[in-house]
C-alpha cells in the first residue's frame, strides 16, 4: 500500500546514456513533483505537474524531461547523462490545496560513471 | 526570493533528553507554510510537522513541537524524550501559499541520538 513509489531505487549508468525513473502515487493527489538532492543533501524542486500539465519548471537542463501519462504517474527522462547528474531524485505528490504537504517517494540514487 | 537557513549542520543528544533544532527564513510574503521533514538513513523524506503562518498557535505532533516566531522569522523544532529512531537529517522548509508545492529547503541538520 505504498503511497508514492518510484523505480528503480538505484541506477548506475555511464556518461552519455539515456535513462528513465518512474513514479506512481496511489493517494489520488492532483499534483506531482520531481526534486533533486545533491551530494551535500541539498533539495531543490525540478518540476511540478498538475493534472498532467507542467506548472513549474525550474532551471534544469533540457536533457531532463518529465512525462505524465496520467495524474497518478510522473516519469523523469534524462538524456545524455553527465557526471554532474549524479544525485538522489525524489518524486512527490500533494493535493492542489495550498497547505497540502508533500508526500515523498523513497528516492532514486543515480550514479553516473 | 525566499531563503531558509539552518545554522546547525550537526547536533547530538542523549536518549530521553530534549533537543531544539534552529531554522530561520527570509521572505517578504505574508501567507506561507513552514515544514520540518525528517530523512533517516533509509533516505525516505518524512513529514514531521507543519505550521501555517497565519496561525499564532505553535504546532505540536506528539513529541515534536515548534516555536514559531513570525516577526523574527524563526521556526525551531523541539524534540522531547529523544529516541534512537529520531536519528536523521532534519530539513526545515518554506512554501509560499499558492506556489503549488515549491518547497524551499534549508541545508539540513544531522541529528544523532546517543544511547
Amino acid at each position: 500500500d505504498t503511497a508514492v513509489s518510484q523505480t528503480p531505487k538505484y541506477l548506475v549508468t555511464q556518461m552519455g546514456n539515456d535513462k528513465s525513473i518512474k513514479c506512481e502515487q496511489n493517494l489520488g493527489h492532483d499534483t506531482m513533483y520531481w526534486y533533486k538532492q545533491d551530494s551535500k543533501k541539498f533539495l531543490k524542486i525540478m518540476f511540478s505537474y498538475n493534472n498532467k500539465e507542467l506548472i513549474i519548471n525550474e532551471t534544469v537542463p533540457n536533457r531532463f524531461s518529465p512525462k505524465s501519462p496520467d495524474k497518478a504517474h510522473l516519469n523523469l527522462h534524462i538524456n545524455s547523462l553527465e557526471l554532474g547528474d549524479s544525485a538522489v531524485y525524489f518524486c512527490a505528490s500533494s493535493q492542489v490545496r495550498g497547505d497540502s504537504p508533500l508526500h515523498f517517494g523513497n528516492g532514486t540514487r543515480l550514479t553516473v560513471t | 526570493a525566499q531563503t531558509v537557513t539552518q545554522s546547525q549542520p550537526e547536533m547530538s543528544v542523549q536518549e530521553a533528553e530534549t533537543v531544539t533544532l534552529s531554522c530561520t527564513y527570509d521572505t517578504s510574503e505574508s501567507n506561507y507554510y513552514l515544514f520540518w521533514y525528517k530523512q533517516p538513513p533509509s533516505r525516505q523524506m518524512i513529514l514531521v510537522i507543519r505550521q501555517e503562518a497565519y496561525k499564532q498557535q505553535n504546532a505540536t505532533e506528539n513529541r515534536f513541537s515548534v516555536n514559531f516566531q513570525k516577526a523574527a522569522k524563526s521556526f525551531s523544532l523541539k524534540i522531547s524524550d529523544s529516541q534512537l529512531g529520531d536519528t536523521a537529517m532534519y530539513f526545515c522548509a518554506f512554501m509560499r501559499r499558492g506556489s503549488q508545492g515549491n518547497l524551499i529547503f534549508g541545508k539540513g541538520t544531522k541529528l544523532s541520538v546517543k544511547p
